[in-house]
């Protein structure tokens, strides 16, 4: 089943802070976070893996509460660069810790 | 280092008329996947391996076939296509982390 993103669409100005919303109805084994910009590939942000373990970029924060199976992507002091639209996508218990399955996406708009 | 290629980059097809996606990577990762994106919507999974001789479906995968005979590539063929598979069509690949999507085709069927 798809994860649920939340909220579908924000727009920011530079320096503002957001927060991206992820949450699965199923056992998850690890929460990865991509940004695809316009006309490109995703591009890979973060992993959280079940456990605590977390790898990605230095400038992006993540959470990953295993109890209620949901993640957060934190955005603090946004650039220009940041603009794009983010996706989770989570690896159930169940699918043998590999296939992919991705929300609908956040549109992130940083405006001047 | 490549990393995943992919071919071709924008492809017309008519309805009816079959092709294969072109999948390679350079990175020796056992794990390959398929996505479609539609317009303003996420990534659909096609299909997957977990390495040479090993697939499976993933979430949408009528009208598709796939195999693995190799590690580096990892082909989709469309067999007989309709205009609801116009879309853009994704290979990733990964090393159980992060995955390392393609460029993407752009496939318009009339």
């Amino acid at each position: 089943q798809q994860p649920v993103q939340s909220p579908q669409a924000v727009i920011l100005r530079e320096g503002e802070d957001a927060v991206i919303n992820c949450s699965s109805s199923k056992a998850l084994y690890s929460v990865h976070w991509y940004r695809q910009k316009h006309g490109e590939a995703p591009v890979f942000l973060m992993i959280l893996l079940k456990g605590g373990e977390q790898k990605g970029h230095e400038k992006i924060s993540a959470s990953f509460n295993e109890k209620k199976q949901q993640s957060s992507l934190y955005l603090t002091a946004s650039q220009l660069s940041y603009s794009g639209t983010y996706f989770c996508g989570t690896v159930g218990m169940d699918t043998g810790r590999r296939a992919l399955t991705f929300g609908s996406g956040t549109r992130l708009q940083v405006q001047p | 280092n490549a990393g995943v290629t992919q071919t071709p980059k924008f492809q017309v097809l008519k309805t009816g008329q079959s092709m294969t996606l072109q999948c390679a990577q350079d990175m020796n990762h056992e794990y390959m996947s398929w996505y479609r994106q539609d317009p303003g919507m996420g990534l659909r999974l096609i299909h997957y391996s977990v390495g040479a001789g090993i697939t499976d479906q993933g979430e949408v995968p009528n009208g598709y076939n796939v195999s693995r005979s190799t590690t580096e590539d990892f082909p989709l063929r469309l067999l007989s296509a309709a205009p609801s598979q116009t879309s853009v069509y994704f290979c990733a690949s990964s090393d159980f982390s992060e995955q390392f999507f393609g460029p993407g085709t752009r496939l318009t069927v009339l």
